[in-house]
């Protein structure tokens, strides 16, 4: 498996309150993604970095920011969480080939329930 | 923007039927094409994948997907399922000018009843 740790695994929080998930990779790869889980929706591209700085959105990225200060980590902000915002995320790395062919490696998931 | 369709969304079969999982995406152009499968409680990982050459590819635990350009589609079979590849499939596509950013579909629940 890649070296992919998300954090924390499973979090619980009340609306308006500020959540951030963290991203860790071991595998020094350039491109690093944060999904959202829905049942009836797959996965749905909240933001990605291409690199160090480097972020974009995705489509579905109101109510997220993203920051990404070292190679490694990736975080993903919930200003101010909604309900709506009750999901699972996954952090996704590329592979060795980068972004050229678009295989993704994940990690295992953090459950976010905002109450 | 492309979109990815999963026809099926739960799929209920008994061991050793066969099973076909249907994907089409709306992109004209050179695409990469994936299936993921998540097993209850855990993490996506990628079953197969296609780049170019040969339409037919075989991944991991005898499934394989065949990719037809003229009908945009690439569809996941297995021969003869077993209990254990009851999980959530995802096919996702993948284009050329996307900066790596594959888009998925809602996926197909897949229980096997022993």
């Amino acid at each position: 498996d890649a070296g992919i740790t998300q954090s924390p695994r499973h979090k619980v929080t009340e609306t308006g309150t500020p959540v951030t998930l963290r991203c860790h990779q071991t595998e020094n790869h350039r491109y690093m993604y944060w999904y959202r889980q829905d049942p009836g929706h797959g996965l749905r591209l909240i933001h990605y970095s291409y690199g160090v700085k480097d972020t974009d959105k995705g489509e579905v990225s109101d109510g997220y920011s993203v920051s990404r200060s070292k190679t490694e980590d990736f975080l993903l902000t919930l200003e101010s969480a909604t309900s709506s915002q009750t999901s699972v995320y996954f952090c996704a790395i590329s592979g060795p080939t980068g972004a050229l062919t678009g295989e993704l490696f994940f990690g295992e998931g953090s459950r976010l329930t905002v109450l | 923007a492309q979109s990815v369709s999963q026809h099926n969304h739960h799929v209920i079969l008994s061991e050793a039927a066969s099973l076909e999982l249907g994907c089409n995406y709306s992109y004209g152009g050179t695409v990469n094409l994936f299936w993921y499968v998540q097993y209850p409680g855990q993490h996506l990982q990628l079953l197969l994948k296609y780049f170019s050459g040969d339409p037919l590819v075989k991944g991991i635990k005898g499934f394989e997907a065949e990719f037809i350009k003229s009908k945009f589609s690439f569809n996941l079979r297995k021969p003869s399922v077993q209990w254990s590849d009851t999980a959530e499939y995802f096919c996702a596509v993948k284009i050329n000018t996307n900066a790596g950013k594959s888009t998925f579909g809602d996926g197909t629940t897949l229980t096997v009843k022993p």
